[in-house]
């Protein structure tokens, strides 16, 4: 069964402050990986994606790393800001027909001034 | 931010009504997906469709139906809803083929009492 299995569940930093975001993933055949942001009460809007071949994105102070041999990936957001408050969710594209979803429980972040 | 729709944002209903959620997209995206999110808890996919006339089942079993006449426009349909339909529902849509990233609307909360 595919899974994808994110940590912490929740986080709390101080503004200013780095952290990152943990995603393992049982998905196969591998298509992409991306990181969606969730503000309370909306939609998620995706971050970053990656394919099997690359192993690091950045989307301003947003950095996703790709492990394809050990099915990790990170999430490191630098010089945290309030507005980054939100659920971080990992979500796994698994390359088969109809390139389904198989998404995480996602990561809970709240920056505190 | 993405070209994608909901209403109504909140819906409280008694027992036993019959509701319509709506989606519109004006982005011309083929695929189209119902997800429902309970809070603090992962997405799970309750609906999907390829293009017009295209409806199909997703991982999680919903007692809700779906429908694709146009291609912008994926209403969700609960026939009688339960307390056990409260949850928040949200829709996106992606481009068929390549990354397919898909982008979410603001989701609807619903309450049934």
């Amino acid at each position: 069964k595919n899974q994808v299995e994110q940590s912490p569940q929740s986080l709390i930093i101080l503004e200013g402050k780095n952290c990152t975001l943990q995603c393992n993933y049982t998905v196969s055949p591998f298509s992409n990986l991306r990181w969606y942001k969730q503000d309370t009460g909306r939609g998620p809007v995706s971050l970053t994606i990656m394919t099997f071949s690359e192993n690091t994105k950045s989307n301003g102070r947003y950095t996703a790393t790709l492990d394809a041999d050990t099915k990790q990936s990170s999430l490191h957001i630098t010089a945290s800001q309030l507005s980054d408050s939100a659920s971080y969710i990992c979500v796994v594209s698994a390359g088969n027909a109809g390139n389904m979803l198989t998404f995480g429980g996602g990561t809970r972040l709240m920056v505190k001034p | 931010e993405a070209d994608i729709y909901q209403t109504p944002r909140y819906l409280v209903i008694g027992t036993g009504k019959k509701i319509t959620l709506e989606c519109s997209q004006t982005m011309g995206h083929d695929k189209m997906y119902w997800y429902q999110q309970d809070p603090g808890m992962e997405l799970h996919l309750i609906h999907y469709s390829y293009g017009v006339n295209s409806t199909e089942k997703g991982d999680l079993s919903s007692e809700s139906t779906v429908s694709r006449i146009r291609t912008e426009h994926f209403p969700l349909t609960l026939e009688s809803a339960r307390p056990s339909h409260t949850s928040q529902y949200l829709c996106a849509s992606s481009v068929r083929g390549g990354e397919e990233t898909q982008y979410f609307g603001p989701g609807t909360r619903l309450l049934v009492l």
